[in-house]
């Protein structure tokens, strides 16, 4: 099925430990992004790549740190885990930069301790 | 600073007609966008408006007034599947979507 693949779903995590987010995507998108939601907020950027080999800095990029070494992949990592970035992570990918008509992986939820 | 406000939650009934409202404060505009997303599920692509007026498409509708700051999105012949939160979103003039907090629409039978 053509979309966007995250793992892991699910994950808790002890604070201070590394963990990586992937995201992969078969629709041949060229942009792409990681979001963070949280109860009562938005959706906030983190970090987006337009093309494969670029990557940019998002709303609330600290903390966190993207790849974009192919089209496909885009994985979130956070070298060392704090209980704040605990939330729902959800990888979007978009056939063009500039437009808001985007199409989201079903999200990893994510709690630090 | 920016912002987009929606109501937190609404309670309509089913066959009914609902009307969630979006107001916008950004640094330009280059279109507004509606996404539904159910409980545990990713955001979905609902519709798209970059002028003034009304954009029909099946049972949702959704308006824009740039004027005002002001959009709107209609859900028709609400059905059980409906139950969901409605997101609204501006991309303003740096092209970087500003998403609000969502509304969660609530239908009884």
């Amino acid at each position: 099925i053509a979309g966007i693949t995250q793992a892991p779903t699910s994950q808790i995590l002890a604070a201070g430990r590394r963990m990586t987010l992937r995201c992969t995507q078969d629709m041949r998108h060229n942009a792409m992004y990681w979001y963070r939601q949280d109860l009562g907020l938005g959706l906030r950027l983190i970090h987006y790549s337009n093309t494969a080999g670029t990557t940019g800095k998002g709303e609330v990029p600290d903390g966190y740190s993207v790849s974009r070494a192919n089209t496909d992949d885009f994985p979130l990592t956070l070298a060392s885990a704090v209980p704040s970035q605990t939330s729902v992570y959800f990888c979007a990918s978009s056939g063009t930069e500039n437009t808001g008509e985007l199409f989201f992986g079903e999200g990893s939820r994510l709690t630090v301790l | 600073g920016q912002n987009i406000d929606q109501p937190t939650e609404m309670t309509a009934t089913e066959g009914a007609i609902v009307q969630i409202n979006c107001t916008y404060q950004t640094s330009g505009f280059n279109g507004l966008f509606w996404y539904q997303q159910h409980a545990g599920e990713a955001p979905t692509f609902l519709s798209y408006n970059v002028l003034d007026g009304l954009e029909e498409k099946g049972r949702f509708s959704s308006f824009l007034s740039r004027s005002k700051g002001y959009s709107y999105l209609l859900l028709k012949e609400l059905q059980m599947k409906d139950s969901a939160s409605y997101l609204c979103a501006v991309m303003d003039s740096n092209y970087q979507l500003i998403w609000g907090a969502g509304t969660k629409l609530i239908i009884k039978p």
